[in-house]
């Protein structure tokens, strides 16, 4: 079992809805990243945090607003989403920025 | 082009059968190699990484980087059912041999090992 925790499993919003969805490691790490999983699509970088600090917005549209309020948490608060944003969001942590990544288990978010 | 090229499949064989996963990758300035595996419902886990050219082993195993031709690929060797999952190549950047870890994804492979 990972040490990163991701809630909700599951979401289901409306396009005019704002919700918010949460990680937490317990690993210690101080680099933590969200991504963004569709089908028959390579995983994509979303935002990297690296002490509580953004070190990467991948030209990720504005109504996706992350906050990492200290290095064990990061959030993605999700507000006027479209269809084509439903997949699954993943959450990653690292002791530092580099390529040995613990992933959590996802929210798998649907916008009618 | 995409940066990072990998044959979805799905790709199903035997138990006990040599697998050959690959991508091909477009950028040359990619120094780490990763493989991770990524069961149904799971997020990916890290299996193995190579840091520029060259072969790893790890047990059943093995991961080759060829960057003169941009290509990596993972071998599973006496492939077992508990191998199925979607494998994921992963490419990142490097400065004075330290990863960034802003990696890049291939599409990811499916595999089901079957009995």
């Amino acid at each position: 079992e990972t040490g990163v925790t991701q809630t909700p499993r599951h979401l289901v919003m409306g396009m005019t809805n704002k919700k918010s969805l949460k990680c937490e490691q317990h690993l210690g790490h101080n680099a933590m990243y969200w991504y963004k999983q569709s089908a028959k699509k390579p995983l994509e970088l979303m935002f990297v945090y690296n002490f509580k600090e953004q070190t990467e917005n991948n030209s990720v549209p504005s109504r996706f607003s992350p906050e990492c309020p200290n290095s064990s948490h990061l959030f993605l608060h999700l507000h006027t989403l479209q269809p084509e944003d439903s997949a699954l969001y993943l959450c990653a942590s690292s002791q530092e920025p580099t390529y040995e990544q613990y992933f959590g288990p996802g929210t798998r978010l649907t916008v009618t | 082009q995409k940066e990072v090229e990998q044959d979805p499949g799905p790709l199903s064989v035997p138990e006990g059968a040599i697998v050959s996963l690959n991508c091909t990758y477009s950028n040359s300035a990619f120094q780490y190699f990763m493989w991770y595996r990524q069961y149904s419902r799971k997020g990916p886990e890290l299996l193995m990484y190579t840091y520029s050219s060259g072969n790893k082993e790890d047990g059943r195993f093995t991961a080759q980087v060829d960057k003169s031709s941009k290509y990596i690929s993972l071998f599973i060797r006496d492939s077992q059912p508990s191998d199925s999952a979607t494998y994921l190549c992963a490419l990142d950047w490097a400065a004075g041999g330290t990863s960034y870890g802003k990696l890049t994804f291939g599409q990811g492979t499916i595999l089901t090992v079957h009995p």
